[in-house]
């Protein structure tokens, strides 16, 4: 079945404590990105990939990091989290070219306290 | 900066009318996406706009694009309740996407 996957969907840490979500598609996906969904700030994009070591920032990068070592991975690393960070976090991915459709992961709801 | 501006951001339908969605955005894009979420899910992709004049149709939801006008709409045709939902657009300009503020959909009897 062709998904992407995200690991854990939930977490409660405390502040700077390092953490990484990771996402995981088996489409051979060029594109992938992370996004976060805030209440009344709706969906932004933090950092997305165009291939493998190919990453830019997004609207949000402040406070993370990311790495494309293989196509299918995209792990969101939380070097120093802070109470800001407490989000809903979705990771997508699709092919570069085609119908450009975006898959999205299910979610992970991250609280740092 | 792109900005995307979604109207109405709530819309209370009837079963059986019809509605429009409006997506308007700031500077030119290479493409534009629709998604709905449910409560507590993630988002499902419904329609990818790829062109000037794109029309897209998939049940009681049809979408469209006026690059000129820089202006998308999503058309409900006879709502029905499980069409209740939040949608959201979003822009694609060089792999940054930007989304709008979505618009919540619920339908009543």
């Amino acid at each position: 079945e062709a998904q992407v996957t995200q690991n854990p969907r939930y977490l409660i840490t405390v502040t700077g404590k390092k953490l990484t979500v990771t996402c995981s598609q088996n489409m051979n996906h060029e594109y992938m990105s992370w996004y976060r969904q805030d209440p009344g700030l709706g969906l932004r994009q933090i950092y997305y990939s165009m291939n493998v070591e190919v990453t830019d920032k997004g609207d949000v990068p402040e406070g993370y990091k990311v790495s494309r070592k293989e196509k299918r991975n995209f792990p969101l690393i939380l070097e120093s989290p802070s109470p800001n960070q407490t989000s809903l976090y979705f990771c997508a991915s699709r092919r570069v070219g085609g119908t450009y459709e975006q898959y999205f992961g299910p979610g992970t709801r991250l609280t740092v306290t | 900066e792109l900005k995307v501006e979604q109207n109405p951001l709530f819309l209370s339908m009837q079963e059986g009318k019809n509605y429009t969605i409006y997506c308007n955005y700031s500077t030119t894009s290479d493409r534009l996406y629709w998604y709905r979420q449910d409560p507590g899910k993630s988002l499902e992709s419904l329609f990818v706009l790829l062109s000037n004049g794109a029309v897209k149709q998939e049940g009681r939801l049809m979408a469209s694009l006026d690059t000129k006008a820089r202006l998308s709409t999503l058309h409900i045709t006879a709502a029905v309740h499980d069409l209740s939902a939040t949608y959201f657009c979003a822009v694609d300009t060089v792999g940054i996407l930007t989304f709008g503020t979505g618009t919540r959909l619920q339908v009543t009897l």
